[in-house]
Parts: structure tokens; sequence; C-alpha cells
């Protein structure tokens, strides 16, 4: 059963536009989330993160939503460029010595 | 500064063949994890490490799978005998202190077990 969930295994936007990847979790005792970004070839790379305190952190074109009542949250990458194309995962995990619970991936393609 | 360093890159070998994935984290970080990529379960855990002891391996598909970690700057992901089923991208990540801190990925190992 899959805990972190990305419903969209695609995603397409123009340049200049807006990016809006979803993410949702099942698990209520989940308190820290994260995004990283994957290129191929590579290994994912660390992106943003949010802690439950919050709803909102933001770093330069990167913003990510949690809206924890609903278990979801969202990264926004305004404006979008091509080099953001990518895979994103959506992570999370509970406060402790536990590991991070992976979705499976959006893959997001910036079309100039 | 060097990142998660695995090898080898790429691994093709015929099933029933012991395969062994290396691993060297980054160093001054005290967790390492093991993760297989496959395009039906995207990204798993299959065991993590905290200062070389092993602390969870439910995610080791089977007893065909071992992991080990002699020392903080390596360790071992070992498949014997392999199968077909295998062949996936096997990532290997480290971190530093708490749980909080973002995992470092290495760029993988692409197995296939003809």
């Amino acid at each position: 059963d899959q805990q972190v969930k990305q419903n969209s295994p695609s995603l397409s936007v123009q340049e200049g536009r807006i990016s809006i990847l979803n993410c949702d979790y099942t698990n209520s005792m989940f308190d820290y989330f994260l995004w990283y970004k994957k290129y191929p070839a590579e290994g994912p790379t660390f992106l943003i993160s949010i802690s439950s305190i919050k709803d909102k952190n933001e770093d330069g074109r990167f913003t990510v939503f949690l809206n924890k009542s609903a278990k979801h949250l969202s990264l926004h990458i305004v404006p979008s460029q091509p080099g953001d194309s990518a895979v994103y995962f959506c992570a999370a995990c509970h406060s402790g010595n536990t590991p991070l619970v992976f979705g499976k991936g959006t893959r997001l393609s910036v079309i100039a | 500064d060097a990142g998660v360093i695995q090898s080898p890159r790429h691994e093709v070998t015929e099933m029933g063949q012991e395969v062994t994935l290396r691993c060297k984290p980054i160093s001054g970080h005290n967790s390492l994890f093991w993760y297989r990529q496959t395009m039906m379960r995207g990204l798993e855990l299959l065991i993590y490490f905290n200062n070389n002891v092993p602390i969870d391996d439910s995610g080791m598909p089977e007893d065909r799978f071992s992991a080990k970690m002699p020392n903080a700057s390596f360790s071992t992901l070992k498949i014997q005998p392999s199968e077909p089923r295998d062949s996936a991208v096997y990532f290997c990540a480290s971190s530093q202190g708490n749980p909080h801190q973002p995992q470092h990925f290495g760029d993988g190992t692409r197995l296939s077990i003809l």
C-alpha cells in the first residue's frame, strides 16, 4: 500500500508558465516532506523541504505548500524553465529515525 | 567535495551469478541507505545503516540480498544468486545527523540480469 502517491506520471508545461506537481500521503504520522529532482542517469538531488509546522516554504522559483488536513502537498515552479525538465519525487518521513518514503515520481517536461 | 560514489555504473550479468554493488558515502555522513528503482515500484528503500549498524532491512526482497557496512566509508549490496527480476537501478544515499537532513544520492548502478 503506497503511503506517498504522485498520481500524475507526467506533466508538460510551457516555458515561463507555472508548473504544479502534486503529492498525497496517507500516513498521518508523517511530519516532514521533501522534494527531489532527478535527471536521467543521475541520482535524485534534494530540492526543497517543509516541516508540518509550516504550510509554505519558498526557495527562489520553488515553493512547496502543505495542506495537512487534506494530506496533500504541492510543488510550484515559477517561472518554469527548460532546465527544470526532470522527474520530481515527493518524499515523507516521521520525526525520529525513520527513513524517507518516496512517491513514484512525476516527469516534468518544460517546452520552450 | 566528492559526492556519494557508486560502482560499477552498469552491470550486465547472467542469472545465477553473484552481483556486488559498492558505495562510498560522503565523508562525515553517519547514515547510509540502499534503494532500488523500478518502473513498477518507484524508489524503494532496501536497507539503511546508522553508524555502520543495519537499522532496518525490512525492504530487502529476500535472502538472496545482503548488505554490509564494514566501516564508515564503504558499503556493499550483494545479490546471490541473481535473477532477471532483480534488474533495476540501485541507488546508494548518505546523510548526516538527524533524519531531517536531506539524503545525498549517488548516480546509481544500472543492473541487468539476463
